[in-house]
């Protein structure tokens, strides 16, 4: 199976920092990168799917990039409500697999 | 709407069986591809199996021989047999909506919890 590595595995920031979340999977699967936020007691929400395209009503602050083995999660300008874990997932092989998350907290 | 729904969790002795439901509307589940994920009490998710459109299969190896996933296209539901459970199956078990064209799950429910133990 295809591991994916996440981090950090956690992380504090300030309303307004910029932040960044960093994926990489432990072979090449192009651009089959999604990645989903989840609150507490709530279903994943799929935020950003082929690496960098955004699903449809998620704000712009949100945005991806990489391709191959190394992906990055990019919120340009935190607000209160980005505190959540966030998963990347590679779809690149059928047996689907997820990275351990990142707990993203508001200082 | 697009909406899944999923039933049928509770708490089960180990070594038994349930069967999970993911009823949807909005969309035919014989035309897009369904997925169980799950997550343990406070894990990450876990990938756990898909069924395609055109029936095919798969599953992820700790459950492999022990889950089986169908659908029955008349009552647009998906289903999750799970047999011989373990305390490692605990868990909240989502159903989700694959995107036919782009691999990803777009839509998810609210999922189901699953506890095994005596």
């Amino acid at each position: 199976d295809i591991q994916m590595t996440q981090s950090p595995s956690s992380l504090s920031a300030s309303v307004g920092d910029r932040v960044t979340i960093t994926c990489r999977a432990s072979q090449s699967i192009s651009t089959y990168l999604n990645w989903y936020q989840q609150t507490p007691g709530k279903a994943p929400r799929l935020l950003i799917y082929g690496a960098s395209s955004l699903q449809g009503g998620v704000p712009s602050r949100f945005s991806g990039s990489g391709s191959g083995t190394d992906f990055t999660l990019t919120i340009s300008s935190l607000q209160p409500e980005d505190s959540a874990t966030y998963y990347c997932q590679q779809s690149y092989n059928t047996r689907y697999t997820f990275g351990q998350g990142t707990k993203l907290e508001i200082k | 709407e697009v909406q899944l729904v999923e039933s049928g969790g509770g708490l089960i002795q180990p070594g038994g069986s349930l069967r999970l439901s993911c009823a949807a509307s909005g969309f035919t589940v014989s035309s897009n591809y369904v997925t169980w994920v799950r997550q343990a009490p406070g894990k990450g998710l876990e990938w756990v199996s898909l069924i395609y459109s055109g029936g095919s299969t798969w599953y992820a190896d700790s459950v492999r021989g022990r889950f089986t996933i169908s659908r029955d296209n008349s009552k647009n539901t998906v289903y999750l047999q799970m047999k011989s459970l373990r305390a490692e199956d605990t868990a909240v078990y989502y159903c989700a909506r694959g995107d036919n064209v782009g691999d990803y799950m777009d839509v998810w429910g609210k999922g189901t919890t699953v506890t095994v133990s005596s």
